[in-house]
């Protein structure tokens, strides 16, 4: 199986950061990588899909870029509605796997 | 509005079954390819199964292969897990969720699009 392993695990920031969060794939995967986006107790959210495409109501400061085995999910400026735990998802196997997850905190 | 329903979960011994239950609405269920992810406690989501819209294909995470079964009735929109020899280690939220066919110049993409809300499911003695 696939390996997606995202950095890091949490990370605190400040509303109007920009924040960067990493997932790298154990083998070339592409740009078959999505990244979504889960607030508590509640399901996960598509956020972006191969790897740059923003999904159709998702706000632009999101972005998403890479490609092969490394990859970026950035939020150009932190908003409070945005602190929740991001995932990312390779979609190049058919036996998906995700990332750990990264814990967005407020400072 | 795309929907989906889970059901079904809920307390059980180790070594014992449960059937999980998804029921969708709002879309042509029947053109779409279908999973179940979890999420135990605190931890990150695992793919769990996957069926193909007209069932032809069907695929299962190493941890539940042999002891979990992924079904669907296109007549009833509805997406099954059975789940049989639970363990202490399947505790979890079962989520449901849509395969969405993503048609770029380059390359075609998949992703999970619509989430049903979850169903827990706690195995414990």
């Amino acid at each position: 199986d696939i390996q997606m392993t995202q950095s890091p695990s949490s990370l605190s920031a400040s509303v109007g950061d920009r924040v960067t969060i990493t997932c790298r794939a154990s083998q070339s995967i592409s740009t078959y990588l999505n990244w979504y986006q889960q607030k508590p107790g509640k399901a996960p959210k598509l956020l972006i899909y191969a790897a740059s495409t923003l999904q159709s109501g998702v706000p632009s400061r999101f972005s998403g870029s890479g490609s092969g085995t490394d990859f970026t999910l950035t939020i150009s400026s932190l908003q409070p509605e945005d602190f929740a735990i991001y995932h990312c998802q390779q979609s190049y196997s058919t036996s998906l796997t995700f990332g750990g997850g990264t814990k967005v905190e407020i400072k | 509005e795309v929907q989906l329903v889970e059901s079904g979960g809920g307390l059980v011994k180790p070594g014992g079954s449960l059937r999980l239950s998804c029921a969708a609405s709002g879309f042509t269920f029947n053109t779409y390819d279908m999973h179940w992810v979890r999420q135990a406690p605190g931890k990150g989501l695992e793919w769990v199964s996957s069926i193909s819209h007209s069932s032809t294909s069907i695929y299962y995470a190493d941890s539940v292969k042999g002891r979990f079964t992924i079904s669907r009735d296109n007549a009833k929109n509805s997406l099954y897990l059975q789940m049989n020899n639970l363990r202490v280690e399947d505790t979890a939220v079962y989520y449901c969720a849509r395969e969405f066919v993503e048609v770029l110049p380059a390359a075609t993409y998949t992703d999970l699009d619509y989430w049903g809300q979850g169903t827990l499911v706690t195995v414990s003695s």
